[in-house]
């Protein structure tokens, strides 16, 4: 069974400061792997994705992937208070496949205080 | 661009009634949607694959003469949950992915829609 790992938090960081979430993932076969962020009462937002092994930026986050490992992290640089929120990170294990699907993580709760 | 629509984004039901739900993809098409469940302080659930032109995958546990799919166009995909319960009340979200991009299996959400069955 494919299974993703996530700490439930809540991660608690001070404004500005570098936020650090991880994630584990039990399929070695995984392909791509994508981070979402959930408000409170709404919908997964994506954050970004990645699926080569190291770094790739957008903007203020940093997505990383050790696939050796089994593990993927998120870094978001700068800490806002309106970056707290639910990080889900999820996996897809199926390349070029019209049916594979996505496994969420249960997600981290990031507070960013002022 | 990207976008993906829900509605309605909540409804109110008596238990026994059926809700019909609607996710659309505005500005791309989807061959592929999913339905997911989301209860209170818990992860997304994956209830069904929904691909257009053809019947949907429903996941182990999910009872798919209950949870009826239908994926008829490559901009919609309907989600009714018939003869509502109590139980079924959930904040249902839809995603689709953008057809010809399945190499990294990208989904974009819908706003979600909260079905509380009284």
């Amino acid at each position: 069974q494919k299974e993703v790992e996530q700490n439930s938090g809540p991660l608690s960081v001070p404004e500005g400061a570098i936020a650090s979430l991880n994630c584990t993932y039990s399929d070695r076969g995984s392909q791509s792997f994508f981070w979402y962020r959930q408000y409170s009462g709404k919908s997964p937002e994506l954050i970004m994705f990645i699926y080569s092994n190291g770094d790739k930026e957008d903007g203020r986050f940093t997505a990383q992937l050790n696939k050796a490992s089994q593990y993927v992290s998120l870094l978001i640089r700068d800490s806002q208070p309106s970056d707290s929120a639910t990080y889900l990170c999820a996996v897809n294990s199926g390349r070029n496949s019209g049916y594979s699907t996505l496994t969420f993580g249960k997600g981290t709760m990031l507070l960013v205080s002022p | 661009g990207a976008v993906v629509s829900q509605h309605p984004s909540w409804v109110i039901c008596k238990s026994g009634t059926s809700v019909k739900i609607e996710c659309r993809s505005l500005d791309f098409q989807a061959t592929t949607m999913f339905w997911y469940r989301q209860f209170p302080k818990q992860s997304l659930m994956l209830m069904a694959t929904s691909n257009e032109g053809s019947k949907a995958t429903y996941e182990q546990g999910v009872e798919k003469d209950k949870f009826l799919i239908n994926h008829a166009s490559l901009t919609l995909s309907t989600l009714t949950v018939t003869s509502a319960h109590p139980e079924d009340s959930s904040f249902y979200i839809c995603s689709a992915r953008v057809s010809g991009r399945l190499t990294y299996n990208e989904q974009f959400f819908g706003p979600g829609t909260r079905l509380t069955v009284l």
